[in-house]
């Protein structure tokens, strides 16, 4: 069993759609939690930063993590073509203190 | 302007052929790293460096050397490309492992024919 386990899609939404991407985990021990963007043929940007447990809002974009169910959540509001990339999670925390990548899920935003 | 530069973009090369990607970061970043992106497996780390001399493995270290020589620049060096190192690299670098925001490369491109 992977340590992040993310659905690679690919998530096709028509634009306005709200957008919900998700990871899993196995290691209770971590606390820092990312998503990062990657556009195509560039190299990935952090997007959203949540420490611990909670909800974390920026704009159209809303970040949640649920520590009792090891999953954590990226939803964007008034998806647009703009939005289309792949999405991926990042964790990290414990005793490794090394970020741990989901593989990505790939969204698509059609006009 | 904040960056992180890799070179080159891309790179078409033959098994065996010894060869060097650059990766040069302007932000004082103590801590660099090496992945390599592959379909369904996502990033995969290489190399890491906590500062200057100071180098370790990631999970995917086989047939790959860095060195750490100065704080801004972190080359990967393939003494023997194969193959099944045909993938795509990039370069990260940030204030501390783990809970730091990474800043990345824009990617090299590599295919070992």
């Amino acid at each position: 069993q992977k340590e992040v386990e993310q659905d690679p899609g690919p998530l096709s939404v028509p634009e306005g759609a709200i957008v919900s991407l998700n990871c899993t985990y196995s290691n209770s021990a971590f606390q820092y939690f990312m998503w990062y963007r990657q556009y195509s043929r560039k190299g990935p940007e952090l997007l959203m930063y949540t420490y611990s447990s909670g909800n974390k809002e920026d704009g159209r974009f809303t970040a949640q993590v649920d520590k009792s169910s090891k999953y954590i959540s990226l939803f964007i509001r008034d998806s647009q073509p703009s939005d289309s990339a792949t999405y991926l999670c990042a964790m990290s925390g414990g005793d490794t203190d090394k970020l741990i990548f989901g593989t990505g899920t790939r969204l698509q935003v059609f006009p | 302007e904040a960056q992180v530069t890799q070179n080159p973009r891309y790179l078409i090369t033959v098994t065996g052929k010894k060869l060097t990607v650059t990766c040069s970061q302007n932000m004082n970043h103590e801590y660099m790293s090496w992945y390599r992106q592959d379909p369904g497996l996502g990033l995969r780390q290489i190399y890491y460096s906590m500062n200057v001399e100071v180098t370790d493995k990631g999970d995917v270290p086989e047939g790959y050397k860095v060195s750490r020589k100065e704080k801004r620049n972190f080359p990967l060096i393939l003494e023997s490309p194969s193959p099944n190192q045909t993938s795509l690299y990039f370069c990260a670098s940030s204030w501390g492992q783990g809970s730091e925001k990474l800043f990345f490369g824009s990617g090299t491109q590599l295919s070992v024919l």
